[in-house]
Protein backbone atom coordinates (compact mmCIF):
# COMPACT_ATOMS: atom_id res chain seq x y z
CA UNK A 1 0.00 0.00 0.00
CA UNK A 2 1.59 3.33 -0.90
CA UNK A 3 1.08 6.01 1.41
CA UNK A 4 2.92 9.78 1.41
CA UNK A 5 2.44 12.06 4.28
CA UNK A 6 3.77 15.59 4.70
CA UNK A 7 5.25 17.29 7.88
CA UNK A 8 6.51 20.64 9.02
CA UNK A 9 5.59 23.30 10.74
CA UNK A 10 2.25 25.06 10.21
CA UNK A 11 3.82 28.29 10.87
CA UNK A 12 6.66 30.27 9.67
CA UNK A 13 7.23 34.03 9.62
CA UNK A 14 8.37 36.24 6.53
CA UNK A 15 11.41 35.40 5.67
CA UNK A 16 12.25 32.50 6.98
CA UNK A 17 13.21 29.41 5.28
CA UNK A 18 10.67 26.46 5.33
CA UNK A 19 11.68 22.83 5.51
CA UNK A 20 8.67 20.32 4.71
CA UNK A 21 10.00 16.69 4.57
CA UNK A 22 7.78 13.76 2.76
CA UNK A 23 7.43 10.56 4.37
CA UNK A 24 6.28 7.86 2.31
CA UNK A 25 6.22 3.82 2.02
CA UNK A 26 4.67 1.00 0.19
CA UNK A 27 7.61 2.03 -2.96
CA UNK A 28 11.41 2.83 -3.39
CA UNK A 29 12.52 5.78 -4.71
CA UNK A 30 15.70 3.49 -6.14
CA UNK A 31 13.27 1.98 -8.27
CA UNK A 32 13.52 3.00 -11.64
CA UNK A 33 11.60 6.01 -13.00
CA UNK A 34 9.99 6.64 -9.39
CA UNK A 35 9.75 10.23 -8.29
CA UNK A 36 8.17 12.25 -5.73
CA UNK A 37 7.16 15.60 -6.30
CA UNK A 38 6.00 18.67 -4.42
CA UNK A 39 2.79 20.76 -5.35
CA UNK A 40 1.09 23.25 -3.48
CA UNK A 41 -2.48 25.22 -3.30
CA UNK A 42 -3.14 28.67 -2.00
CA UNK A 43 -6.35 29.86 -0.39
CA UNK A 44 -9.00 29.51 -3.69
CA UNK A 45 -6.14 29.46 -6.14
CA UNK A 46 -5.51 26.71 -8.26
CA UNK A 47 -2.83 23.90 -7.77
CA UNK A 48 1.04 24.50 -8.18
CA UNK A 49 3.76 22.38 -9.17
CA UNK A 50 6.74 23.23 -7.21
CA UNK A 51 9.77 20.63 -7.67
CA UNK A 52 10.19 16.66 -8.45
CA UNK A 53 13.37 14.62 -7.69
CA UNK A 54 13.13 11.17 -9.11
CA UNK A 55 15.25 7.92 -8.65
CA UNK A 56 18.46 9.08 -10.19
CA UNK A 57 18.75 12.30 -8.30
CA UNK A 58 17.83 14.37 -10.71
CA UNK A 59 16.00 17.45 -10.04
CA UNK A 60 13.41 19.69 -11.68
CA UNK A 61 12.09 22.82 -10.10
CA UNK A 62 9.20 25.49 -10.94
CA UNK A 63 10.79 28.06 -13.22
CA UNK A 64 9.18 30.90 -10.92
CA UNK A 65 10.38 29.54 -8.41
CA UNK A 66 13.83 27.51 -8.92
CA UNK A 67 15.88 30.41 -7.21
CA UNK A 68 13.73 29.58 -3.53
CA UNK A 69 13.09 25.66 -3.57
CA UNK A 70 15.87 23.17 -2.75
CA UNK A 71 14.60 18.88 -3.07
CA UNK A 72 16.18 16.19 -1.38
CA UNK A 73 15.75 12.94 -0.66
CA UNK A 74 16.90 10.50 1.49
CA UNK A 75 16.36 6.61 0.15
CA UNK A 76 17.15 4.92 3.39
CA UNK A 77 14.56 7.02 5.31
CA UNK A 78 12.08 7.11 2.67
CA UNK A 79 11.73 10.52 2.86
CA UNK A 80 11.83 13.64 0.39
CA UNK A 81 12.72 17.33 1.59
CA UNK A 82 11.48 20.50 0.35
CA UNK A 83 13.26 23.71 1.98
CA UNK A 84 11.99 26.89 0.72
CA UNK A 85 13.44 30.20 1.28
CA UNK A 86 12.53 33.45 1.98
CA UNK A 87 8.96 32.83 2.85
CA UNK A 88 6.32 35.49 2.04
CA UNK A 89 2.71 35.72 3.15
CA UNK A 90 1.88 34.79 -0.28
CA UNK A 91 3.29 31.57 -0.21
CA UNK A 92 0.95 30.05 2.68
CA UNK A 93 -0.84 27.12 1.17
CA UNK A 94 -1.22 23.73 1.58
CA UNK A 95 1.71 21.69 0.35
CA UNK A 96 1.00 18.38 -1.06
CA UNK A 97 4.08 15.61 -1.60
CA UNK A 98 2.62 12.80 -4.70
CA UNK A 99 4.57 10.26 -6.45
CA UNK A 100 4.94 9.42 -10.44
CA UNK A 101 5.51 6.20 -10.59
CA UNK A 102 7.52 5.99 -14.33
CA UNK A 103 9.23 8.81 -15.30
CA UNK A 104 9.16 9.88 -17.83
CA UNK A 105 6.92 7.39 -20.14
CA UNK A 106 4.40 8.47 -17.43
CA UNK A 107 3.87 12.16 -16.61
CA UNK A 108 0.66 12.10 -13.92
CA UNK A 109 0.88 11.80 -10.16
CA UNK A 110 -1.11 8.62 -8.35
CA UNK A 111 -0.98 8.88 -5.14
CA UNK A 112 -1.24 11.72 -2.76
CA UNK A 113 -0.39 12.77 0.71
CA UNK A 114 -3.12 14.48 3.07
CA UNK A 115 -1.15 17.84 2.37
CA UNK A 116 0.59 20.12 5.11
CA UNK A 117 -1.14 23.67 5.28
CA UNK A 118 1.59 26.41 6.15
CA UNK A 119 0.72 30.08 7.49
CA UNK A 120 3.11 32.85 6.85
CA UNK A 121 2.50 35.26 9.15
CA UNK A 122 4.68 37.87 11.50
CA UNK B 1 3.56 29.86 -19.48
CA UNK B 2 1.00 27.44 -20.42
CA UNK B 3 -2.52 27.79 -19.41
CA UNK B 4 -5.34 25.32 -18.67
CA UNK B 5 -8.74 26.72 -18.39
CA UNK B 6 -11.52 25.31 -16.59
CA UNK B 7 -14.49 27.05 -15.66
CA UNK B 8 -15.36 27.85 -12.31
CA UNK B 9 -17.58 25.86 -11.53
CA UNK B 10 -20.57 23.30 -12.99
CA UNK B 11 -23.57 22.10 -11.43
CA UNK B 12 -25.49 18.85 -11.76
CA UNK B 13 -28.56 17.44 -10.63
CA UNK B 14 -27.98 13.46 -8.93
CA UNK B 15 -28.07 10.91 -12.23
CA UNK B 16 -27.18 13.62 -14.45
CA UNK B 17 -23.75 13.96 -16.38
CA UNK B 18 -21.05 16.10 -15.22
CA UNK B 19 -18.46 17.32 -18.00
CA UNK B 20 -15.66 19.26 -16.70
CA UNK B 21 -13.91 20.90 -19.83
CA UNK B 22 -9.91 21.81 -20.02
CA UNK B 23 -9.03 24.01 -22.78
CA UNK B 24 -5.09 24.66 -23.78
CA UNK B 25 -2.95 25.62 -26.53
CA UNK B 26 -2.58 22.61 -28.94
CA UNK B 27 -3.87 20.42 -25.81
CA UNK B 28 -4.82 17.38 -28.53
CA UNK B 29 -0.53 16.61 -28.38
CA UNK B 30 -0.51 16.24 -24.39
CA UNK B 31 -1.57 13.56 -22.79
CA UNK B 32 -4.49 15.04 -20.26
CA UNK B 33 -5.06 13.97 -16.68
CA UNK B 34 -7.17 14.64 -13.76
CA UNK B 35 -7.60 14.76 -10.06
CA UNK B 36 -10.59 14.84 -7.62
CA UNK B 37 -9.92 16.97 -4.68
CA UNK B 38 -12.06 17.16 -1.20
CA UNK B 39 -11.18 19.08 1.90
CA UNK B 40 -9.09 17.81 3.90
CA UNK B 41 -8.23 14.92 1.70
CA UNK B 42 -5.30 13.56 -0.21
CA UNK B 43 -6.27 14.51 -3.68
CA UNK B 44 -7.16 11.69 -6.00
CA UNK B 45 -6.16 10.51 -9.42
CA UNK B 46 -9.42 9.83 -11.21
CA UNK B 47 -8.47 9.52 -14.81
CA UNK B 48 -5.05 9.52 -16.44
CA UNK B 49 -3.11 9.66 -20.25
CA UNK B 50 -7.23 11.05 -21.53
CA UNK B 51 -9.25 7.55 -20.49
CA UNK B 52 -8.03 5.84 -18.35
CA UNK B 53 -9.16 5.05 -14.75
CA UNK B 54 -6.67 3.42 -12.05
CA UNK B 55 -7.99 0.67 -9.94
CA UNK B 56 -11.28 1.38 -7.49
CA UNK B 57 -12.59 4.65 -9.58
CA UNK B 58 -15.92 4.01 -10.61
CA UNK B 59 -16.30 3.46 -14.50
CA UNK B 60 -18.61 6.57 -14.12
CA UNK B 61 -15.53 8.61 -14.27
CA UNK B 62 -13.87 8.95 -17.89
CA UNK B 63 -12.12 11.35 -20.30
CA UNK B 64 -12.33 12.60 -23.58
CA UNK B 65 -9.89 12.19 -26.10
CA UNK B 66 -9.10 16.36 -26.81
CA UNK B 67 -9.31 18.30 -29.96
CA UNK B 68 -9.73 21.60 -28.56
CA UNK B 69 -10.46 20.58 -25.31
CA UNK B 70 -10.45 17.86 -22.94
CA UNK B 71 -13.22 17.16 -21.01
CA UNK B 72 -13.96 15.20 -17.53
CA UNK B 73 -17.09 13.04 -17.67
CA UNK B 74 -18.67 12.03 -15.30
CA UNK B 75 -22.14 9.91 -15.68
CA UNK B 76 -24.61 9.42 -12.89
CA UNK B 77 -23.11 12.27 -10.51
CA UNK B 78 -23.80 10.75 -7.18
CA UNK B 79 -23.71 13.66 -3.69
CA UNK B 80 -20.09 12.28 -2.61
CA UNK B 81 -18.65 13.33 -6.11
CA UNK B 82 -18.84 16.90 -5.28
CA UNK B 83 -14.96 17.99 -5.22
CA UNK B 84 -13.20 20.18 -7.09
CA UNK B 85 -11.44 19.20 -10.16
CA UNK B 86 -8.23 19.83 -11.71
CA UNK B 87 -6.97 18.88 -15.23
CA UNK B 88 -3.53 18.25 -15.66
CA UNK B 89 -1.05 17.88 -18.52
CA UNK B 90 3.08 17.71 -19.00
CA UNK B 91 4.53 20.20 -21.11
CA UNK B 92 8.32 20.16 -22.06
CA UNK B 93 9.03 24.02 -21.22
CA UNK B 94 6.80 24.04 -18.38
CA UNK B 95 6.88 21.24 -16.68
CA UNK B 96 3.61 20.21 -14.71
CA UNK B 97 0.75 22.32 -15.28
CA UNK B 98 -2.52 22.29 -13.95
CA UNK B 99 -5.34 23.96 -14.90
CA UNK B 100 -7.45 26.25 -12.87
CA UNK B 101 -9.51 24.00 -11.28
CA UNK B 102 -13.49 23.44 -11.55
CA UNK B 103 -16.21 23.35 -8.48
CA UNK B 104 -18.43 20.39 -9.32
CA UNK B 105 -21.72 21.01 -7.19
CA UNK B 106 -24.00 18.36 -6.97
CA UNK B 107 -27.43 19.82 -6.93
Amino acid sequence: QVTLRESGPALVKPTQTLTLTCTFSGFSLTTSGMCVSWIRQSPGRALEWLALIDWEDDKYYSTSLKTRLTVSKDTSKNQVVLTMSDMDPLDTATYYCARIRQWPATVYFDYWGQGRLVTVSS
Amino acid sequence: SYVLTQPPSVSVAPGQTARITCAGDNIGSKTVHWYQLKPGQAPVLVVYDYNDRPSGIPDRFSGSIPGTTATLIINRVEAGDEADYYCQVWDSTYDWVFGGGTKLTVL
